[in-house]
């Protein structure tokens, strides 16, 4: 069965850390570059940094750019959010989702087609 | 930054109705559009990519349309169980920016 399982999440204070995992099962995790989504409560979904499937290319929204970093580790089926310099606006739950791509008339489309449950962030004193 | 608008925020329909949401993109996107359905309490869920391609396993009362700038989803004919939130996204350009929800209520 496909899989992707987030941890990590907890209560920590402004200004504090974090490192979130995404552990993948059932597919091939190598292949394939992977995100991370987030949504604050009652609020919309917000997409929050991207990475390529060999490190190559990540990309961050602007809202957390500076202060969080993605990585994965493809030996261990892995991918990470560190979120430094927390704020009270970083409380949300974060999902990791699977990036696929499809081919038609020569162009690649690509989509989110595999998320995890979602861990949860809070940031408060 | 590519802006996504939705509308309706909201709308009531009734087991039956066709319903349609349009999502607006701030620039030509071609058809680098997706939807996905958001239940209370649960992940996202993938229904149509590429605008009209339909994912496996999703129900063909949903379909989607349009290119450029202007989309459309559209349920045929609503299910209970297709009360849900419905998110656009565009795979255009980073930022992958989310429409801001429409919630489909009874």
């Amino acid at each position: 069965e496909v899989q992707l399982v987030e941890s990590g999440g907890g209560l920590v204070q402004p200004g504090g850390s974090l490192r979130l995992s995404c552990a993948a099962s059932g597919f091939t995790f190598s292949s394939y570059s992977m995100n991370w989504v987030r949504q604050a409560p009652g609020k919309g979904l917000e997409w929050v940094s991207y990475i390529s499937t060999s490190r190559g290319t990540t990309y961050c929204a602007d809202s957390v750019k500076g202060r969080f970093t993605i990585s994965r580790d493809n030996a261990k089926n892995s991918l990470y959010l560190q979120m430094n310099s927390l704020r009270a606006e970083d409380t949300a739950i974060y999902y990791c989702a699977r990036d696929e791509g499809t081919k038609e008339d020569k162009i690649y489309y690509y989509y989110m087609d595999v998320w995890g449950k979602g861990t949860t962030v809070t940031v408060s004193s | 930054d590519i802006q996504m608008t939705q509308s309706p925020s909201s709308l009531s329909a009734s087991v039956g109705d066709r319903v349609t949401i349009t999502c607006r993109a701030s620039q030509s996107i071609s058809r680098y559009l997706n939807w996905y359905q958001q239940k209370p309490g649960k992940a996202p869920k993938l229904l149509i990519y590429a605008a009209s391609s339909l994912q496996s396993g999703v129900p063909s009362r949903f379909s989607g349309s349009g290119s450029g700038a202007d989309f459309t989803l559209t349920i045929s004919s609503l299910q209970s169980e297709d009360f849900a939130t419905y998110y656009c996204q565009q795979s255009y350009s980073a930022p992958r920016t989310f429409g801001q929800g429409t919630k489909v209520e009874i």
